[in-house]
């Protein structure tokens, strides 16, 4: 099985709602990673998880919150967001930091 | 911080002519991967280089890694309809990934 898969594909919430994104890879991957992805550029880092530890965090704004339960599952937890936020949030897993990484599908979230 | 540079940012060609993006990287890489996103889709892996000088053929996409690992390229020969994406070039460094801006290719049939 080499497929990441993310729920939901889409999703529409207002800047007072509480909502999350999940991932899911069972491919004994042992690095998560979340990424966001605005219209015609590349994917911006946001999280990283490293053996179900979150090793990197870039500078994301705090109503954005990673979860990481097990090694197959990563959760990212979306409260107040602004209407900003509204891009393509994509998953990926990898064997480790360096190695080639796998995205799922991504949610397409739209904030209003 | 460490950057990686892609150029052309966009790229429109007459199908079945020939088609290459570049990458430059302010500092020296462990390995460069290439990816492919799809209108609408998700970037999805191509390939991986790891050594200095390397070369690695797909039917018609050839990568290099240049010779002081800070350089690639990716060189589509006689593009088709489906060839039409983003190639992304990542660069592989201290642990992280370095996502280049990725070169938009469109193809006229």
């Amino acid at each position: 099985d080499t497929e990441v898969t993310q729920t939901p594909k889409h999703l529409v919430m207002g800047m007072t709602n509480k909502k999350s994104l999940k991932c899911e890879q069972h491919m004994g991957h042992r690095a998560m990673y979340w990424y966001k992805q605005k219209a015609k550029k590349p994917p911006e880092l946001m999280f990283v998880y490293s053996y179900e530890k979150l090793s990197i965090n870039e500078s994301v704004p705090s109503r954005f919150s990673p979860e990481c339960p097990n090694s197959s599952l990563l959760n990212l937890h979306l409260h107040a967001l602004q209407p900003e936020d509204s891009a393509l949030y994509l998953c990926a897993s990898s064997q480790d930091g360096e190695e080639t990484q796998y995205f799922g599908p991504g949610t397409r979230l739209l904030v209003l | 911080g460490q950057q990686v540079m892609q150029i052309p940012q966009y790229q429109h060609v007459q199908e079945g002519e020939d088609f290459t993006t570049y990458c430059n990287s302010s500092t020296t890489l462990s390995n460069i991967q290439w990816y492919k996103q799809r209108p609408g889709g998700h970037p999805v892996f191509l390939i991986q280089l790891v050594k200095s000088g390397e070369v690695k053929k797909q039917k018609r996409l050839t990568f290099q890694f240049g010779e002081a690992k800070k350089n690639s390229s990716l060189h589509i020969t006689a593009t088709q309809t489906t060839d039409v994406g983003t190639y992304f070039c990542v660069g592989g460094s201290q642990g992280n990934l370095i996502f280049g801006k990725g070169t938009k290719l469109s193809v006229k049939p």
